[in-house]
């Protein structure tokens, strides 16, 4: 059974650091890895797609990486803001479109 | 703009009393899926669409139904809702295999 797992389930660090947000996959046969970011009491918003052929994706503060071989994802976030206190969630996409959520991370970007 | 629209966006309903929550989509995405989020975990599936497809999970209750009559929308029907029911039920769609999900914003449903 494909089990998504994130660590840590919360972390806090001050404004302006740069951090990492995990994201492990028990089985590397997936088609996808997608982060999201999701505020209290919202919907998820898409942040990034990293494709299973790819290794990672980019966009403005934020960097994705995908590594099947060892079933694990990173997303960076450089330059943290207090705007980017939010869950992240990681899902991994499998065969017969299903997918995989992660427990997310709480993070809290201190001012 | 494209996008998945749910509505309600809030939803208090009695116990034991039918309830429909709505989904739409202008994306023309073939896949639709409903989730179920409880406070602090992480989304669960229930079911999903490809297409005219249903694709109902194994550990989905009964009590949860679902109807697609057109690309466009999608119904989540809780024929009698416990107060265990009681969460934020997640639509998204994807377009094909492989190209991602894509969230509307939820529905709160309260059970009294």
């Amino acid at each position: 059974k494909q089990e998504v797992t994130q660590i840590p389930a919360a972390l806090s660090v001050p404004e302006g650091e740069n951090l990492v947000l995990n994201c492990s996959f028990t089985d590397s046969a997936i088609y996808n890895l997608q982060w999201f970011r999701q505020d209290p009491g919202k919907g998820l918003t898409s942040l990034l797609l990293i494709q299973s052929s790819q290794r990672e994706q980019t966009s403005g503060r934020l960097n994705a990486s995908l590594d099947k071989s060892s079933g694990r994802s990173t997303l960076y976030i450089a330059a943290s803001q207090p705007g980017d206190s939010a869950t992240y969630l990681c899902a991994a996409e499998y065969n017969f479109n299903k997918f995989y959520f992660g427990s997310g991370t709480k993070l809290n970007v201190k001012p | 703009d494209a996008m998945v629209i749910q509505n309600p966006r809030y939803q208090v309903t009695q116990f034991g009393k039918p309830v429909t929550l709505s989904c739409s989509q202008t994306l023309n995405h073939n896949v639709m899926y409903w989730y179920q989020q409880k406070s602090s975990q992480a989304p669960k599936l229930l079911f999903h669409y490809y297409d005219k497809d249903f694709n109902n999970e194994a550990d989905t209750p009964d009590n949860f139904q679902s109807r697609r009559p057109n690309t466009s929308f999608c119904f989540l029907d809780i024929r009698s809702p416990g107060l265990g029911d009681a969460a934020m039920y997640l639509c998204a769609t994807s377009r094909d295999p492989g190209k991602g999900q894509y969230f509307g914003p939820g529905t709160r449903l309260t059970v009294t």
